[in-house]
């Protein structure tokens, strides 16, 4: 079964700076689709970027990027140039392909934006 | 181009009565998503729903809780007889096909539905 693992509950940044969220994954399987989402004290869930396992590339969207070390499962969310609006839980999730299009969540991580 | 539409955002009820959460998917998706997340936790998979099919209900509890994806209009997660341990945000996702691998990325939430009940 898979598993995500994010061992940051909380993490501070000041305006402007970049930030890394960590994400490490475990799955025996070679295809699969790993996302981060955004959720803000409004309790929406954001779609912020996916790398999927056979993505050469680190995805990027705009500010966000997605470090992708494959050998070591790890999938990490950088947030250059941080913004006040930045401050939510963040969640790493990995769907297996042809596992039934599930996702599995791990456990988030709290960023607070400092000025 | 409208993203994935749930409602109610907030119900309430007591314990013993019946909740229903509609989600719309994405214009195009034609895979739907129940996901739970429990105060202070991540989202949790519920039920994976095609068109008239359930694919995966492995997350759902056995009794209670039934989801269904109809031929015409919404999704349907329709919880029975509630109790306080159903309090929690119930959040629809849709994609346009499979997803991972060399498949999709594409896969959105709606705004969650925030159930209570007292």
């Amino acid at each position: 079964a898979q598993k995500i693992t994010q061992t940051q509950p909380g993490m501070f940044v000041q305006e402007k700076e970049a930030v890394t969220l960590d994400c490490t994954y475990d799955t025996s399987d070679p295809s699969y689709g790993l996302f981060w989402y955004k959720q803000p004290s409004s309790g929406e869930m954001i779609f912020l970027i996916y790398q999927g396992s056979y993505d050469q590339q680190n995805a990027t969207e705009g500010r966000y990027s997605l470090n992708f070390q494959k050998a070591r499962k790890s999938a990490n969310l950088v947030i250059s140039a941080s913004q006040l609006g930045d401050s939510a839980m963040y969640f790493c999730a990995m769907v297996l392909t042809g596992g039934g299009n599930k996702l599995t969540f791990g456990t988030g991580t709290q960023l607070k934006v400092e000025l | 181009n409208a993203g994935v539409m749930q409602n109610p955002r907030h119900l309430v009820r007591r314990r013993g009565q019946e909740a229903r959460l509609r989600c719309s998917p994405m214009k195009g998706h034609s895979h739907v998503y129940w996901y739970r997340q429990l105060p202070e936790e991540g989202l949790k998979f519920m039920v994976y729903l095609q068109k008239e099919n359930i694919i995966d209900e492995s997350g759902m509890p056995k009794e209670r809780f039934s989801a269904e994806f109809p031929k015409e209009g919404p999704s349907i997660l329709r919880i029975q007889q509630v109790v306080r341990g159903d309090s929690a945000a119930y959040f629809c996702a849709s994609s346009p096909t499979f997803v991972g691998g060399k498949d999709t990325g594409e896969l959105f939430f709606g705004e969650g539905s925030r159930l209570t009940v007292l």
